[in-house]
């Protein structure tokens, strides 16, 4: 148990679906963050929340739509996604001014497009 | 803008030191860090390192020279379990999240 829990650990959509990506964390942190991990490729920053309030969108295209209902709680809304969208989603936490603590990430949602 | 650059794959064996470098660039700078990812598994936290010089966590190292932009993980003892990606990761100039290298296969053989 790493402290940030991610549901589903898989999950297989169509391209006409709408699913959703969920992020909580036990750890007290007060922001939370939603990275996208492709292959071969670094994990890309999509959304930072602080406190509640989302304060980055790293130029994320609307059909991902995140949602922070409370400091513990993230999520992610999926619809209309392309194939391209295939890769692994993973969420982490982190309190702010303790950045000698990094980050704490979750195991991650292995999402396919199909 | 923000990058950092870091070899692709080493390759060293059991019992072996490896150092794995990054050089980074960007307008604002609040620190290094380095992060260990399993095949399969989520990046877990190594060290940070916010001052130039070495700091030392067991098998561990890692190294910060901010006037050269540039900083390094080193790996004592080399273990099978070692053998992981590896990213080095800073803030994004005058924002606090962070943005990752596109990491360093490390592959330990016996």
């Amino acid at each position: 148990e790493t402290g940030v829990t991610q549901t589903p650990r898989h999950l297989v959509m169509g391209m006409t679906n709408k699913k959703s990506l969920k992020c909580e964390q036990h750890l007290g942190h007060n922001a939370m963050y939603w990275y996208k991990q492709s292959a071969k490729k670094p994990l890309e920053l999509m959304f930072v929340y602080n406190f509640k309030e989302q304060t980055e969108n790293n130029s994320v295209p609307s059909r991902f739509s995140p949602e922070c209902p409370n400091s513990s709680h993230l999520f992610l809304h999926l619809h209309t996604l392309q194939p391209e969208d295939s890769a692994l989603y993973l969420c982490a936490s982190s309190q702010e001014g303790r950045e000698s603590y990094g980050y704490t990430f979750g195991s991650g949602t292995r999402l396919t497009v199909v | 803008g923000q990058s950092l650059e870091q070899p692709s794959e080493v390759t060293a064996v059991e019992g072996a030191i490896v150092q794995i470098n990054c050089t980074y660039q960007t307008s604002g700078f609040y620190g290094l860090s380095w992060y260990q990812q399993h095949d399969g598994g989520a990046p877990t936290f190594l060290s940070y390192n916010a001052l130039d010089g070495l700091e030392e966590t067991g098998r561990f190292s890692s190294f910060l020279s901010r006037s050269d932009s540039y900083g390094y993980l080193l790996l004592q003892e080399l273990q099978m379990k070692d053998s992981a990606s590896y990213f080095c990761a800073a803030p994004r100039g005058g924002r606090r999240a962070l943005t990752f290298g596109s990491g360093t296969r490390l592959q330990v053989q016996p």
